[in-house]
């Protein structure tokens, strides 16, 4: 069965940065884009970014531009995603998910929590 | 950007029809999707392209979208369906996905 897990959570100071891992299983991990979403408390579901698993090409939210970097490992079959400049605002739990063909989400990660503290 | 509206939440006796709207401008013209999310658990994809199921999704969930409104429609339910339902829309005009805040469907 398709699987989706997420790296564990992760405390880090204003300023540095963190990558969370997505390590997937259960279908061909280069045919299906990854997609990462974020939601900090009490706000919405947030899109940060995807990326092709197959050529490895990736794009950014706007928001995200020139903080975030999704990457891949195909070997591995694992995406992850690292923001970096991280202000207490990044505070959030961070999910990966798998997209079908240009259509929607069809597999999420169990989510991964950031904090951003002093 | 595109903004999607959602109660914040939804109250139904078990056995009784949930009905979980998401507004948008002129949503009718896009793809609503639909994702539950159970405490400590995955988002699940519930419905997709406004009205069709995934396979393993039971039939009572449903969904229409017309105008400027979406509609989740959820008959009979129960205590299992407790979650955090979220709309999704793919937004042209800013290449980027857009979420609804999101709907705390209670059953009482």
């Amino acid at each position: 069965q398709v699987q989706l897990v997420q790296s564990g959570a992760e405390v880090k100071k204003p300023g540095a940065s963190v990558k969370v891992s997505c390590k997937t299983s259960g279908y061909s991990f280069t045919s299906y884009p990854i997609h990462w979403v974020r939601q900090a408390p009490g706000q919405r579901l947030e899109w940060m970014g995807w990326i092709n698993a197959g050529n490895g090409n990736t794009k950014y939210s706007q928001k995200f531009q020139g903080r975030v970097t999704i990457s891949r490992d195909t070997s591995a079959r694992t995406a992850y995603m690292e923001l970096s400049s991280l202000r207490s605002e990044d505070t959030a739990v961070y999910y990966c998910a798998r997209e079908l063909e240009v259509t929607y989400f069809d597999y999420w990660g169990q989510g991964t929590l950031v904090t951003v503290s002093s | 950007s595109y903004v999607l509206t959602q109660p914040p939440s939804v109250s139904v006796a078990p056995g009784q029809t949930a009905r979980i709207t998401c507004g948008g401008n002129n949503i009718g013209r896009k793809n609503v999707h639909w994702y539950q999310q159970k405490p400590g658990q995955a988002h699940v994809l519930v419905v997709h392209d406004d009205s069709d199921r995934p396979s393993g999704i039971p039939e009572r969930f449903s969904g229409s979208n017309s105008g400027n409104t979406a509609t989740l429609t959820i008959s009979r339910v129960d205590a299992g369906d407790e979650a955090d339902y979220y709309c999704q829309v793919w937004d042209s005009s800013s290449d980027s996905w857009v979420f609804g805040g999101g709907t705390k469907l209670t059953v009482l």
